[in-house]
C-alpha cells in the first residue's frame, strides 16, 4: 500500500518568511495529493490540493508543487503570519485506493511574530 | 449548515466497557471514514465505507467495529476498549465523485483507563 513521509516534523520561522514542507510517497499510481491544516484543538481542514495532471497550484499565499517522477510534493507558504501556526498534513491516494487517504506524520509550523 | 458531527466529544471509560462513538453527516456523502490521531503518528485510518452496507478495513482496524445502515450515520464501536485505544478520533465524509475532498468532524477525545 501507500506510504507517505513528511518532513520536517517541526518548523519554526519568523513572521514574513517563507515555509516549505515536503512529502514523498511510494505508490506511483497515486494521483491526488491534498494538504490539511489543523489548528490546536480543531479538526483538520483542507487548504489546497493537487492532482497528478498538474505540476503546481497556487492559492494566494500558499502553493503546492508536484514532481511525479521523483514522487514528491511540497507545500509552500509565503509571507507567513502568526495565524499560519498549526500542524500541516500531506496525504496521497490513487484510484485503486478509492477515497482512502494515506497521511504523512504532520509538520508543526510555528510562526514567530 | 453542512457539517459532520460526532458524539461524544470527550469520553473517559474503563477497560472492557463497550462504547460507541456516533458520526453523522448532512451532506448526502457516500464516503465516510474513521481516523485516529496519535502524537507523532499523524492520522491513521481505522475503517471506511463507500456507501450504505459497504465497509472496509483501513490501516488500523483491530479492536474496532463499524456499521453503515444509513447513508448519514457511521458509528464506531469499541466492543472491549483497552488503554492503547486512548486517542483522538475523527470521522470524515466526502462525495466519492469529488475525489477526496474530505470534511472532518470535530473529534472525540477518548481515554481508556
Amino acid at each position: 500500500g501507500e506510504n507517505v513521509e513528511q518532513h520536517p516534523s517541526t518548523l519554526s520561522v519568523q513572521e514574513g518568511d517563507s515555509a516549505v514542507i515536503k512529502c514523498t510517497y511510494s505508490d506511483s499510481a497515486s494521483n491526488y495529493f491534498p494538504w490539511y491544516k489543523q489548528e490546536l484543538g480543531k479538526r483538520p481542514q483542507l487548504i489546497i490540493d493537487i492532482r497528478s495532471n498538474v505540476g503546481e497550484k497556487k492559492d494566494q499565499r500558499i502553493a503546492v508543487t508536484l514532481n511525479k517522477t521523483a514522487k514528491h510534493f511540497s507545500l509552500h507558504i509565503t509571507e507567513t503570519q502568526p495565524e499560519d501556526s498549526a500542524v500541516y498534513f500531506c496525504a496521497a491516494t490513487s484510484n485503486n485506493a478509492g477515497n482512502m487517504l494515506t497521511f504523512g506524520g504532520g509538520t508543526r509550523l510555528m510562526v514567530k511574530p | 449548515e453542512a457539517q459532520v458531527t460526532q458524539n461524544p466529544r470527550y469520553l473517559i471509560t474503563v477497560t472492557g466497557k463497550k462504547l460507541t462513538v456516533t458520526c453523522s453527516q448532512n451532506m448526502n456523502h457516500e464516503y465516510m471514514s474513521w481516523y485516529r490521531q496519535d502524537p507523532g503518528l499523524g492520522l491513521r485510518q481505522i475503517y471506511y465505507s463507500m456507501n450504505v452496507e459497504v465497509t472496509d478495513k483501513g490501516d488500523v482496524p483491530e479492536g474496532y467495529k463499524v456499521s453503515r445502515k444509513e447513508k448519514r450515520n457511521f458509528p464506531l464501536i469499541l466492543e472491549s476498549p483497552s488503554p492503547n485505544q486512548t486517542s483522538l478520533y475523527f470521522c470524515a465524509s466526502s462525495f466519492v465523485a469529488s475525489k477526496n475532498t474530505q470534511y472532518f468532524g470535530p473529534g472525540t477525545r477518548l481515554t481508556v483507563l
